[in-house]
């Protein structure tokens, strides 16, 4: 199966300044590439996602670029808030089964 | 819309019981059903992939017999950890899918704890 790597485990950054979240994927078969925000205890929620087809996708704050060649794909979250203090977890799509990455938890300090 | 909702939201049962969990989209039919496990602090782990009507695919590790899963109607899936042992305990989260390919709903989750 499909096997996603996600960088870093932890990130700390200061109100106001950008996140970058990478990820990796093994397989070229998956063709989808979504991003969830994981608040403790609660469900993920779909922020923003990516298709095969495209390079580059944004959404207001945060956007996500996606290299095929490469293999990986970014989360970029500019203007960081507090409340953007979350866990964040990557994801591929190989046919119908969704993997994810091991998360990434983003604290923005006020 | 695209609300999925899980029950119970929080388990406790002794060892050796078995527990069911629900997952039920409650404004689409969903033609797929996931089941994930959440360790704390770690990543969705992929568990089966349910469709309706159908068996449902297990990820490679998980044991089919100790997680059944039925996904008898299209808003319906439930996942039964049979003969419950402490190292179950875990956060059991479900998602579904409608006709559109590429999103997945997920619901909020149910705590297990196998005392």
């Amino acid at each position: 199966g499909e096997n996603v790597e996600q960088h870093p485990s932890t990130l700390s950054v200061q109100e106001g300044d950008s996140a970058v979240i990478k990820c990796t994927y093994s397989d070229s078969a998956s063709n989808y590439f979504p991003w969830y925000k994981q608040e403790l205890g609660k469900r993920p929620q779909l922020i923003i996602d990516i298709r095969s087809n495209v390079g580059e996708k944004k959404d207001q704050r945060i956007a996500v670029t996606l290299n095929k060649t490469a293999k990986h794909f970014s989360l970029h979250i500019t203007e960081t808030q507090p409340e953007d203090s979350a866990v964040y977890f990557c994801a591929a799509r190989e046919f119908n089964k969704f993997y994810f990455g091991s998360g990434t938890k983003l604290n923005v300090k006020p | 819309g695209a609300v999925v909702s899980q029950h119970p939201s929080w388990v406790i049962c002794k060892s050796g019981t078995s527990v069911k969990i629900e997952c039920r989209s409650l404004d689409f039919q969903a033609t797929t059903m996931f089941w994930y496990r959440q360790f704390p602090k770690q990543s969705l782990m992929l568990m089966a992939t349910s469709n309706e009507g159908s068996k449902a695919t297990y990820e490679q590790g998980v044991e089919k017999d100790k997680f059944l899963i039925n996904h008898a109607s299209l808003t319906l899936s439930t996942l039964t950890v049979t003969s419950a042992h402490p190292e179950d305990s875990s956060f059991y989260i479900c998602s579904a899918r409608p006709g559109a390919p590429d999103t997945q709903y997920f619901g909020p989750g149910t705590r297990l704890t196998v005392l």
